[in-house]
């Protein structure tokens, strides 16, 4: 059973225009969220998280919302680089715990 | 440094061989993990080690065997596996078990493993 959804497959945004990645998740317990970018052949690369505690955290061009009451986040990025497209997947934690819980990755395609 | 190493990049095995995947971090991570990820699907956790002790065995077959010779190192050593064993092998790291800010999991690029 699939406990964090990211239900578009892919994504495509032109350069400098912004990227919203979407995440559902049914857990209420996860208290903690993550977002990976991978390129193919590459492992994931940690992005950002957020705690359950807040609503929204930023990290340069990246942004991380949560909306708890609807168990939703999303991931903006703006702007959006051609250096941006990569699979991202959404991840979830409960508990502060190390069990990450991988949605399936949204592509996201950044065209010039 | 916020660098996981995996050799090798890639590996081709026959059903009889004995191989082994190697991962490494000198971040001082005490919690180091092996995940399978097949194409088009998230990572699969298999095992995790926490200060050097296995901690969490993901009911994975005992073809697959890993050992944690230090704190920097993790192996994962294959045997009679089958093709449809192939995947990317990923290895990740973190400064504990304990999960949330500061204890992300950073992986490694991942051995693409092909069985024959």
């Amino acid at each position: 059973d699939q406990q964090v959804k990211q239900n578009s497959p892919s994504l495509s945004v032109q350069e400098g225009r912004i990227s919203i990645l979407n995440c559902d998740y049914t857990n209420s317990m996860f208290d903690y969220f993550l977002w990976y970018k991978k390129y193919p052949a590459e492992g994931p690369t940690f992005l950002i998280s957020i705690s359950s505690i807040k609503d929204k955290n930023e990290d340069g061009r990246f942004t991380v919302f949560l909306n708890k009451s609807a168990k939703h986040l999303s991931l903006h990025i703006v702007p959006s680089q051609p250096g941006d497209s990569a699979v991202y997947f959404c991840a979830a934690s409960a508990n502060s715990g190390y069990a990450l819980n991988f949605g399936k990755g949204t592509s996201l395609l950044v065209t010039p | 440094d916020t660098e996981v190493t995996q050799t090798p990049k890639h590996l081709v095995m026959g059903m009889t061989n004995k191989k082994s995947l190697k991962c490494e971090q000198h971040m001082g991570h005490r919690a180091m993990y092996w995940y399978k990820q097949k194409a088009k699907k998230p990572p699969e956790l298999m095992f995790v080690y926490s200060y050097e002790k296995l901690s969490i065995n993901e009911s994975v077959p005992s073809r697959f065997s890993p050992e944690c010779p230090n704190s920097s190192l993790l192996n994962l050593h294959l045997h009679a596996l089958q093709p449809e064993d192939s995947a990317l092998y990923l290895c990740a790291s973190s400064h504990g078990l304990a999960g949330g800010p500061d204890h992300e999991q950073y992986f490694g690029p991942g051995t693409r493993l092909t069985v024959t």
